[in-house]
C-alpha cells in the first residue's frame, strides 16, 4: 500500500511569489491535514480537510489556503511568500476525521524562500 | 492557546539503557493524545493514540500510559537501542487538530 505522496520535495522560491503543494494521501484515507515545520515553532497545525470541505483551520494568515479535490487528493496554496515561510511543509492523512486516527505522514516538501 | 510541553528537551542514553519523557497537555476538554517517533531524513511515524484515563499502550519496548485528570503522559523505552534514536513527539488532539509539543530528541550511543 503506497504511503502519502508530497510533491515536490523540494522547492526553491522568491519573496512575492506564490507556491502550490500537492498531497495524495493513503488509498482509502479521506481526511488530509497539513503542517508547516520550522526550526523555532516546531509542528504547527495550518489546515484539514475532509470530503472536500475545511474542518479545521490554524492560526495562519489569510496567505495560506487549501483544497480537497473529490477523489481526497490536497493542495495547499501560499501566496505572496514571504522569507518567513520558509519550512517543511507535511502532508498527512487518516481514514476519517477525529481525535482517536492516527495520522499517517509524507516526506514533505522543503520550501525555501529568497 | 493551547500549550503542550515536552521535557526533556534532549537525552543521551547509553545502549541498553532504559529512559522515559513527559507531556504535558491541558487537561480540561480532552479528547486524545497521539505519540509519534520522527527519526531523521524519514516522516513521523504514529506510536500510540490515547484516549482514556488511565490508558497504558505498548508496541514492542515501548509503552506509553495517560493521565487526563493531571495532563500529563509518559513514553518509555527498555533496553534503548541505537535505532531507537528520534525526535518523540506527543500532540494534543483538539477535535480533529493536533497541537504537537516541541519533541523529545533522543540519541541513543552504542
Amino acid at each position: 500500500k503506497a504511503g502519502v505522496t508530497q510533491t515536490p520535495r523540494y522547492l526553491i522560491k522568491t519573496r512575492g511569489q506564490q507556491v502550490t503543494l500537492s498531497c495524495s494521501p493513503i488509498s482509502g484515507h479521506r481526511s488530509v491535514s497539513w503542517y508547516q515545520q520550522t526550526p523555532g515553532q516546531g509542528l504547527q497545525f495550518l489546515f484539514e480537510y475532509f470530503s472536500e470541505t475545511q474542518r479545521n483551520k490554524g492560526n495562519f494568515p489569510g496567505r495560506f489556503s487549501g483544497r480537497q479535490f473529490s477523489n481526497s487528493r490536497s493542495e495547499m496554496n501560499v501566496s505572496t511568500l514571504e522569507l518567513g515561510d520558509s519550512a517543511l511543509y507535511l502532508c498527512a492523512s487518516s481514514l476519517s476525521p477525529g481525535s482517536n486516527q492516527p495520522q499517517h505522514f509524507g516526506d514533505g516538501t522543503r520550501l525555501s524562500i529568497l | 492557546i493551547l500549550n503542550v510541553e515536552q521535557s526533556p528537551q534532549s537525552l543521551h542514553v547509553q545502549e541498553g539503557d532504559s529512559t522515559n519523557f513527559t507531556c504535558s497537555f491541558p487537561s480540561s476538554n480532552f479528547y486524545a493524545l497521539h505519540w509519534y517517533r520522527w527519526e531523521t531524513a524519514k516522516s513521523p511515524e504514529a506510536l500510540f493514540v490515547m484516549t482514556l484515563n488511565g490508558d497504558e499502550k505498548k508496541k514492542g519496548r515501548i509503552s506509553a500510559t495517560l493521565n487526563t485528570k493531571e495532563g500529563y503522559s509518559y513514553l518509555y523505552i527498555k533496553g534503548s537501542q541505537p535505532e531507537d534514536s528520534a525526535t518523540y513527539l506527543c500532540a494534543f488532539s483538539e477535535g480533529g487538530k493536533l497541537i504537537f509539543g516541541q519533541g523529545t530528541e533522543l540519541s541513543v550511543k552504542p
